[in-house]
């Protein structure tokens, strides 16, 4: 079983649609929690950092940490087709020891116009 | 501010051979990480320098390698190249060990004949 598990889609949405991505993982150590967007032959960019449980909101995007059930979800509001990218979800427990992230598979999401 | 660098952005090179990796952290940032990510996979942790000591290392075999210099700059280093190491090499950096969120440059791309 992986650490971390995510759906690779891809996901087809029109444009204006509410976008839901989804994580869910094994380890109870995990704290920090990260989204990363990906756009075809760049590197991860950063898009929402959380610290433990709760929502956190930055303009179009909000996430959402639940360490009861081990799941983490990204929204995406009023959706763009510059949103369309692969979106990653990255974590962290391990204190610091060191900095390595636990990412997802990722999922292609396509906006389209 | 400039981001993380990464060069070069495309190398091809036959197996056997090998390879050297350049990044250079956001400045002031002292920690810098490499992942692989081959193909529609997330990113896989390599390794992690901080102060010019490795603070963890990934599942990788002993061909790779890498360092840290003074500036804080990276380099990844890879023996004896199999087709399996065509991949895209990420470098992330952060302010200190332990730190999140970690940026990313956008990698070398990495083919292997």
């Amino acid at each position: 079983q992986k650490e971390v598990e995510q759906d690779p889609g891809p996901l087809s949405v029109p444009e204006g649609a509410i976008v839901s991505l989804n994580c869910t993982y094994s380890n109870s150590a995990f704290q920090y929690f990260m989204w990363y967007r990906q756009y075809s032959r760049k590197g991860p960019e950063l898009l929402m950092y959380t610290y433990s449980s709760g929502n956190k909101e930055d303009g179009r995007f909000t996430a959402q940490v639940d360490k009861s059930s081990k799941y983490i979800s990204l929204f995406i509001r009023d959706s763009q087709p510059s949103d369309s990218a692969t979106y990653l979800c990255a974590m962290n427990g391990y204190g610091g020891a060191t900095n390595k992230l636990i990412f997802g598979t990722g999922t292609l999401l396509a906006v389209q116009p | 501010d400039a981001g993380v660098t990464q060069s070069p952005t495309h190398l091809i090179k036959t197996r056997g051979q090998h390879v050297t990796l350049r990044c250079s952290p956001i400045s002031g940032h002292k920690s810098v990480s490499w992942y692989q990510q081959v193909l529609g996979q997330g990113p896989q942790f390599i390794f992690q320098y901080y102060e010019k000591e490795e603070r963890g290392r990934g599942n990788f075999p002993d061909r790779f390698s890498a360092r840290q210099f003074p500036n804080y700059s990276s380099e990844l280093n890879v023996n004896a190249l199999l087709l399996g190491d065509s991949a895209l090499y990420l470098c992330a950096s952060s302010l200190e060990s332990g730190e999140q969120p970690q940026h990313f440059g956008d990698g070398t791309r990495l083919s292997i004949l």
